[in-house]
């Protein structure tokens, strides 16, 4: 089975620097994904992991640690536009390689 | 490149009733998802299709939901009966990667149907 944690709720100013942390338990890990997903809208893709290390992309960065089960998104220079739910995904090669989604952190950017 | 496409996009019923749900995937992927997400959570698999057959429908309950991919392309979820528990977004998903292979095909979600039971 999969489990999957990140925080429900997290707040942080305009231009500044954000990290939300995702911890994972999975019997077949085969990568991990981070999606924005606004109220109301569908989720959108942000990042993917298969391996350790931080992926860059823009403001946008993502670090994966396989042998602690853990992840996190990082994001720069915050605008008000990044207010939105975080998702962090898990694939699981066992079985039919699906994707399965944490709870999701909502992310409140304050002027 | 067209995404991908759902409706409707809001329904509400009462409990008991029946409803269906209607997806286009993006031209060319393989790969279809159904996921049910209940405010506040993040998205739950009920199904994934590759073409027109179903890979995984474990974690869809099959005494009241039923999906189908005719022709590999649309797909339709139903529910019959509905229940209250069943008020969610389902979010229909499609992907290029097939069950072995470019396993980093991300997924690219529809807009999804915000369903109400009454």
């Amino acid at each position: 089975g999969q489990n999957i944690d990140q925080p429900t709720e997290m707040t942080a100013t305009e231009g500044a620097i954000v990290q939300i942390n995702c911890t994972y338990q999975t019997s077949g890990f085969n990568g991990l994904f981070w999606y924005q997903q606004h109220a109301g809208e569908a989720p959108t893709f942000l990042s993917y992991n298969v391996l350790d290390g931080l992926e860059e992309k823009g403001r946008f960065s993502s670090f994966l640690s396989r042998s602690k089960g853990y992840s996190y998104l990082l994001l720069k220079e915050l605008q008000m536009k990044d207010s939105a739910s975080y998702l962090c995904a898990v694939r699981d090669k066992t079985g039919a390689n699906n994707l399965f989604f944490g709870t999701g952190t909502r992310l409140t950017v304050i002027p | 490149e067209a995404g991908v496409a759902q409706s409707p996009r809001y329904k509400i019923i009462e409990k008991r009733q029946s409803v269906a749900f209607w997806c286009n995937p993006i031209s060319g992927h393989a790969t279809l998802y159904w996921y049910q997400q209940i405010l506040g959570q993040g998205p739950k698999l009920l199904i994934q299709f590759q073409n027109n057959g179903v890979v995984d429908d474990s974690q869809l309950p099959k005494d009241r939901f039923s999906a189908e991919r005719l022709k590999g392309v649309d797909s339709t979820l139903k529910i019959q009966p509905a229940k209250l528990e069943d008020s969610a977004v389902y979010l229909c998903a499609s992907s290029l990667g097939s069950r072995t292979s470019s396993y980093n095909s991300p997924l690219h979600f529809g807009n999804g149907t915000r369903l109400t039971v009454t």
